[in-house]
Parts: structure tokens; sequence; C-alpha cells
């Protein structure tokens, strides 16, 4: 069973510049979620994605959207970088509808802006 | 709206001496509950979880916690702490209908002193 596997591990980008992260969910997983947190701070909800519909979101605005492909896979995208969005972006899978209501969560993509 | 309060920022630990991290939530029904545990530039790896039941939870690496629905809280303990276990700790609590998202805490900061 693999994990949840994130890419790139790190990365560096400008102001005003765009991101995209990837996030490979875990086998059996459905459901993808996406959370940012700032250094010192607990993980922030930015949203969830459940059969390639966003279906919850956070207080994050509209340049923070993503996608979910039909193998459950997910990137995140981020336009019009800002420093204040220089954080670990978290990614977690989980599944649906069963008893096991939890997230396995990947570890992580460390975004610098400058 | 859920959130969770984690009223210590660090705590500082003898090896061999018992633990025990502080966690309150607030959720208008039964919540779910977890505990997460991250170290330096790593995602989050699941300790334990509540969802019904017996209200002293076991988990991975000889961490328990109990859950007082009267005091809403979660409190997160383990009798004898390692070096090993020096990390960040972090609560969790989750909706337990409708959407799946967490809301985290800040975060306690553990300390292993020798």
């Amino acid at each position: 069973e693999t994990g949840v596997t994130q890419s790139p591990t790190h990365l560096i980008k400008t102001r005003g510049q765009q991101v995209t992260l990837r996030c490979s969910s875990q086998s059996g997983h459905n459901t993808v979620s996406w959370y940012q947190q700032a250094l010192g701070q607990g993980p922030q909800f930015i949203f969830q994605y459940y059969r390639e519909e966003e279906n919850g979101r956070g207080n994050f605005p509209p340049r923070f959207s993503g996608l979910q492909f039909p193998n459950y896979s997910s990137e995140l995208n981020v336009n019009a970088l800002e420093l204040d969005d220089s954080a670990l972006y978290l990614c977690a899978s989980s599944s649906t509808g069963g008893p096991d209501y939890g997230y396995t969560f990947g570890s992580g993509t460390r975004l610098t802006v400058v | 709206a859920q959130s969770v309060t984690q009223p210590d920022i660090h705590i500082t630990v003898s090896e061999g001496a018992s633990l025990e991290l502080r966690c309150n939530y607030s959720y208008g029904a039964t919540p779910y509950l977890f505990w997460y545990v991250q170290s330096p530039g790593q995602g989050l790896q699941l300790l334990l979880k509540y969802f019904s039941g017996d209200t002293l939870v076991q988990g991975i690496k000889g961490f328990e916690a109990e859950f007082k629905r009267s005091q809403s809280s979660f409190n997160l303990r383990k009798p004898s702490v390692h070096w090993s276990d020096a990390a960040e700790y972090f609560c969790a609590v989750g909706a337990s209908t409708g959407f799946q998202k967490l809301v985290f805490g800040t975060g306690t900061r553990l300390l292993v002193s020798p």
C-alpha cells in the first residue's frame, strides 16, 4: 500500500508568479484535501476534492485553485504569488463513506516566495 | 464552527518522565478527534483518533488520549517519554456528519531533556 506522495519537495518562486503542486493519493482513497501550514502554525484547510469536484473550501482567495484527476491524484495551483503564500503545503487523502474516517498526509511541499 | 485550542506552545519533559499535552475543542455535536505528530520538515503522522465508544483511546508509539465530553477535552498522554518523541504535536477536530475537513490547533512543541 503506497502512501501519499507530493512533488516537488521544495520550491522557490518569485512574487507574482504561478505555481503548481502535485499530489498522488493513497491507494483506495478517493478524496484529496489540501492544507497550508505557515511557519509556527497548524495546518489550515484550503479545499477538498471528491470525484473530481471541489466539495468544500476554506477561507482562501480564488487564486488558489485545484484539480482532481480520474486516478484521484490532484494539483494545487496558486496564481499571483504573494510573500505570505510561503508555507508548507500538505496534501491528505481519505476514503469517504467508510468507518475509517481519517486522513493520510504527504510530507508536503515547502514553497518559498521571494 | 469547529475550533481547537492547545494552550501550551512549548513543553519540556525529562526523558523517562510522563507527558500530558492539552487539547480543548469546540464543536456542537460529538466530534471526531485526532492527534498528529510532525517532525521538523515532515508531514503529519496520525497518532490516534476518537470517533465513539471507549473514551480512552490507544495509539501508536505508546500514546493514549482520553475524551472528556464534560470538559471538551482530548488530552494526549504518554507514561514515559523517549528522546525520539521530541516533535510538534497537533490536535484536530473533524465534523461527525457531512463535509469532512480537519480543524487543527496551533500545536505544542515537545522538547525532551536528557
